[in-house]
C-alpha cells in the first residue's frame, strides 16, 4: 500500500540554524500539506500546496518558513533560522483531491537546542 | 472559526470493555469528518471517515456516525484490545468550494487498555 514517507525521523539543530525537512508524498497525489504538533498540543496546520504554489498558509507559517517541490517526488519544508519554539513533530500529508482525506507521513521530530 | 472538541483523557479501560470517545464539531457548510489514530512513536493514521449526514464510518471494529443534528461524530468500539492503546484524534475538513481544505484536529484523547 502506498504511503507518505518523511526524512529524517529525528533532527537536532542549534537555534538559528537552517533545517530542511523532506517528504515523499504518495505518487499520484496532487495536494500537499505540512502540519506540526508541539509536544502535548494539538496538530496544527501550517501550509497547503497545489500546482506548484502555496494555496493557503496559517499565521504560524511566517517568513522563516518555505516549501518547495524541487522535483516530481519530493516536498520540502525549510525553516530558515530555527527558534526554540520550532521544536515539534512535523507531519507531511498528501491527498488525491481537495476536501478529501489526507494521508500522513510518520513525522519528523525537530529538536532545537 | 471551525473547531473540534473531544472528551478529555486519558481514558483507561480493561480489555474487552466498550469504548466511546465523544467528539463534537463547529463548522460552516457540510464538513467531512474523520478519526485519526496515533500509536506510540508513530504518525497519524486515518482510522475512518464520513462525508455526509447519517453516514457511518467503520474500520477495525471502530465505528462513528455523522450526526448533523447534534454536530457529533462519537467513536465507538464494542470490545477494546491492548493493541488499541493510542491517541485518537477527531478531525474535520470543511466542505464546499471554500478557500481552504486544511484538516482541523481536536486535541486528541489518549486511550490505555490494560489486560
Amino acid at each position: 500500500e502506498p504511503e507518505v514517507t518523511q526524512t529524517p525521523s529525528h533532527q537536532v539543530t542549534q537555534m538559528g540554524q537552517e533545517v530542511i525537512l523532506r517528504c515523499v508524498p504518495i505518487s499520484n497525489h496532487l495536494y500537499f500539506y505540512w502540519y506540526r504538533q508541539i509536544l502535548g498540543q494539538k496538530v496544527e496546520f501550517l501550509v497547503s500546496f497545489y500546482n506548484n504554489e502555496i494555496s493557503e498558509k496559517s499565521e504560524i507559517f511566517d517568513d522563516q518558513f518555505s516549501v518547495e517541490r524541487p522535483d516530481g517526488s519530493n516536498f520540502t519544508l525549510k525553516i530558515r533560522s530555527t527558534k526554540l519554539e520550532d521544536s515539534a513533530m512535523y507531519f507531511c500529508a498528501s491527498g488525491l483531491r481537495s476536501y478529501n482525506e489526507q494521508f500522513f507521513g510518520p513525522g519528523t521530530r525537530l529538536t532545537v537546542l | 472559526g471551525d473547531s473540534v472538541t473531544q472528551m478529555e483523557g486519558p481514558v483507561t479501560l480493561s480489555e474487552e470493555a466498550f469504548l466511546t470517545i465523544n467528539c463534537t464539531y463547529t463548522a460552516t457548510g457540510y464538513p467531512s469528518l474523520f478519526w485519526y489514530v496515533q500509536y506510540p512513536g508513530e504518525g497519524l493514521q486515518l482510522l475512518l471517515k464520513a462525508t455526509k449526514a447519517d453516514d457511518k464510518g467503520s474500520n477495525k471494529g471502530f465505528e462513528a456516525t455523522y450526526r448533523k443534528e447534534t454536530t457529533s461524530f462519537h467513536l465507538e468500539k464494542g470490545s477494546v484490545q491492548v493493541s488499541d492503546s493510542a491517541v485518537y484524534f477527531c478531525a474535520l475538513i470543511r466542505g464546499g468550494k471554500t478557500s481552504y481544505d486544511k484538516v482541523i484536529f481536536g486535541p486528541g484523547t489518549s486511550l490505555s487498555v490494560i489486560p
